[in-house]
């Protein structure tokens, strides 16, 4: 079955630098990638995702990259600010398991002023 | 203001228990979840409905049963409740027919202590 590793799993940035977290899938079938943000004691909700039919994806200081080839997509955040502190989880599906998600473990990432 | 609730927040409870969460939707939304939270490992997919009569395991249903009463509620038990159960466990919900159909609405969330 599929699986999906994200890394790293935690991750410290200046405030006004970027970050990248990377995931990378093994089930060459999967077609939709989205990016969960959890703030701490919060649910997780969607920020960006990305279908196979794309490579590049950008919402204002977020983007997310695919790379089908790779099996691997990465999301970017550009100018960090202290709300971008949260857990992010990506994820992987496709249309054949009805698009059930499969979660990669999370990454923290954490805002320094 | 449309959005998932869980019943309850949060829960003690003793090893050998039965115990229900319950999730509600004012979404409208068709599609339901039960997902576990545990640190470090993301979240797991434990059961899912896409209707009121199509209930499915997911990846780690031992242990747990669920009930899919009409469309906006679904409840998760735990038979016989045991210490490993002890996690965060969220409700979600998505729209099979809606543009943003993948998308995923989750509830606050229930932290469950099984002692």
């Amino acid at each position: 079955g599929e699986n999906v590793e994200q890394h790293p799993s935690t991750l410290s940035v200046q405030e006004g630098d970027s970050a990248v977290i990377k995931c990378t899938y093994s089930d060459s079938a999967s077609n939709y990638f989205p990016w969960y943000k959890q703030e701490l004691g919060k649910r997780p909700q969607l920020i960006i995702d990305i279908r196979s039919n794309v490579g590049e994806k950008k919402d204002q200081r977020i983007a997310v990259t695919l790379n089908k080839t790779a099996k691997h997509f990465s999301l970017h955040i550009t100018e960090t600010q202290p709300e971008d502190s949260a857990v992010y989880f990506c994820a992987a599906s496709k249309e054949r398991s009805n698009y059930q998600l499969i979660w990669g473990a999370g990454t923290k990432l954490i805002i320094k002023p | 203001d449309a959005d998932v609730t869980q019943t309850p927040r949060n829960r003690i409870t003793k090893t050998g228990k039965r115990i229900m969460l319950e999730c509600s939707q004012t979404k409208g939304h068709d599609r339901m979840y039960w997902y576990r939270q545990d640190p470090g490992l993301g979240l797991q997919l434990i059961y899912y409905s896409f209707d009121v009569k199509d209930i499915n395991k997911g990846e780690i249903s031992d242990g747990y049963s669920v009930s899919r009463q009409a469309q906006a509620k679904f409840s998760l038990s735990l038979e016989s409740a045991i210490p490993n159960q002890t996690a965060l466990y969220f409700c979600a919900t998505s729209d099979s027919a809606g543009a943003h159909y993948n998308e995923q609405f989750f509830g606050p969330g229930t932290r469950l202590t099984v002692l």
